[in-house]
């Protein structure tokens, strides 16, 4: 696609209900990065793909989060059990070098809010 | 590991006034240095990078020096507009971040006409 796509764009869950989030990265697009960006806060990352190989999980806060991407593709961000701290926008990004030295893509975020 | 420190805002200036948004790095070896924006309500988009010492980055009027001797790389414009009222994200990537774009708090931007 042309941008980087996220759904869905607002999301309010009930306290421990598990949600999944959706990026579609650029087409072409090898390199995949997750960020959380809470209320008035830097960005935090979570993970990177970068084309088939493992993917960095360094910055997933708990056990709770997990992501995956399918076919080099789409990824999908888990929260299980989620917890009012998990409250955030969550931004996904793309890039077509995988060490970032070109800069990121940037969808306009899934605001993820849980009561 | 890597890390970036920028200025604290709010900024306040009235437009037409000169900018500068100060940001300073640690990093191992030699990273590449970025300035993003955010608008209200909208995502991050890429304002202007810089990939070695010296270099330069521009767009939309404003700059960023990459100055290897002082590890910063300040944004600047001279004269901004009411439009330009959002958060700047200053960020690297390199070897000690394993690559990864590493940011800055933000540093909130507020022009009155």
């Amino acid at each position: 696609g042309a941008g980087v796509s996220q759904s869905p764009s607002n999301k309010v869950t009930e306290k421990g209900k598990d949600v999944e989030l959706r990026c579609d990265p650029i087409s072409g697009h090898t390199a995949l990065y997750w960020y959380r960006q809470s209320l008035g806060q830097g960005l935090e990352f979570l993970i990177y793909f970068q084309g088939n190989s493992a993917p960095d999980k360094s910055g997933l806060p708990s056990d709770r989060f997990s992501a995956e991407r399918t076919g080099g593709s789409v990824s999908t961000l888990t929260i299980q059990r989620t917890q009012q701290e998990d409250s955030a926008v969550y931004l996904c990004a793309s890039s077509s070098r995988g060490q970032g030295a070109g800069g990121y893509t940037f969808g306009s975020g899934t605001r993820l809010t849980v009561v | 590991g890597d890390s970036v420190t920028q200025m604290e805002g709010p900024v306040t200036l009235s437009e037409e006034a000169f900018l500068t948004i100060n940001c300073t790095y640690t990093a191992t070896g030699y990273p590449s240095l970025f300035w993003y924006v955010q608008y209200p309500g909208e995502g991050l988009q890429l304002l202007l990078k810089a990939t070695k010492a010296d270099d330069k980055g521009s767009n939309k009027g404003f700059e960023a020096t990459y100055r290897k001797e002082t590890t910063s790389f300040h944004l600047e414009k001279g004269s901004v507009q009411v439009s330009d009222s959002a958060v700047y994200f200053c960020a690297l990537s390199g070897r000690g971040g394993g690559f990864k774009t590493i940011f800055g708090a933000g540093t909130r931007l507020f022009v009155k006409a």
